[in-house]
């Protein structure tokens, strides 16, 4: 099982606002690391989405926002579209694994 | 622009190593990280290790520790991945994906990964 915990899956209507929680503990997202979040769409590699907590790379839209408090991140998607169906996965660092890079179990998100 | 071109596809046979590479272009190798990233058919994505572009340095997952060897070559802005002792849950996409460094950064940029599939 996953250091990092997402829901499996999520859904929203076009239009609608849906979030997708990452809950971490005391030795990864609580010990201070940051949270980023990765967009892969169907048989494509990951692409970064949301980097240090609740930054967007240059051409993500606005839309796309993410938060950050105590041992938890989350990503918000408002405006949903149908292109935002994809599977999304958080990333920290652990220190009880040494630091070592750890993701979420990946998020399936359904445009209905 | 700033890509990362990897290997291709491989076909393996239980108990063998395989070595895919990963060649950067479009930025100053030597000022990045490369993590390498397994993802299992069907699976989430699971965090190898990772290299030091510039002094080499590596940090290996617990759970690959003693199979997986990353290293690079900086006159080719390439670096590898070797993962030894094959067995049929190895079979998967392999991605490499540069960073800053290897701790607390983001993976900014990603290849489009390299398929390995271990069988008999």
């Amino acid at each position: 099982q996953s250091v990092l915990t997402q829901p499996p899956s999520v859904s929203g209507a076009p239009g609608q606002r849906v979030t997708i929680s990452c809950t971490g503990s005391r030795s990864n997202i609580g010990a201070g690391y940051d949270v980023h979040w990765y967009q892969q769409l169907p048989g494509t590699a990951p692409k970064l989405l949301m980097y240090a907590n609740s930054n967007r790379p240059s051409g993500v839209p606005d839309r796309f926002s993410g938060f950050k408090s105590g041992t938890s991140a989350s990503l918000a998607i408002s405006g949903l579209q149908a292109e935002d169906e994809a599977d999304y996965y958080c990333q920290s660092y652990d220190s009880s694994l040494s630091a070592s890079a750890v993701f979420g179990g990946g998020t399936k998100l359904t445009v209905l | 622009q700033v890509q990362l071109v990897q290997s291709g596809a491989e076909v393996k046979m239980p108990g063998a190593s395989v070595k895919v590479s990963c060649k950067a272009s479009g930025y100053s190798f030597s000022n990045y990280a490369i993590h390498w990233v397994r993802q299992a058919p069907g699976q989430r994505l699971e965090w190898m290790g990772w290299i030091d572009a510039g002094n080499g340095n590596t940090k290996y997952s617990q759970k690959f520790q003693g199979r997986v060897t990353i290293t690079r070559d900086t006159s080719a802005s390439t670096a590898h991945m070797e993962l030894s002792s094959l067995r049929s849950e190895d079979t998967g996409v392999f991605y490499c994906a540069r960073a800053l460094g290897g701790y607390n950064y983001h993976m900014d940029v990603w290849g489009k990964g390299t398929t390995v599939t271990v069988s008999s």
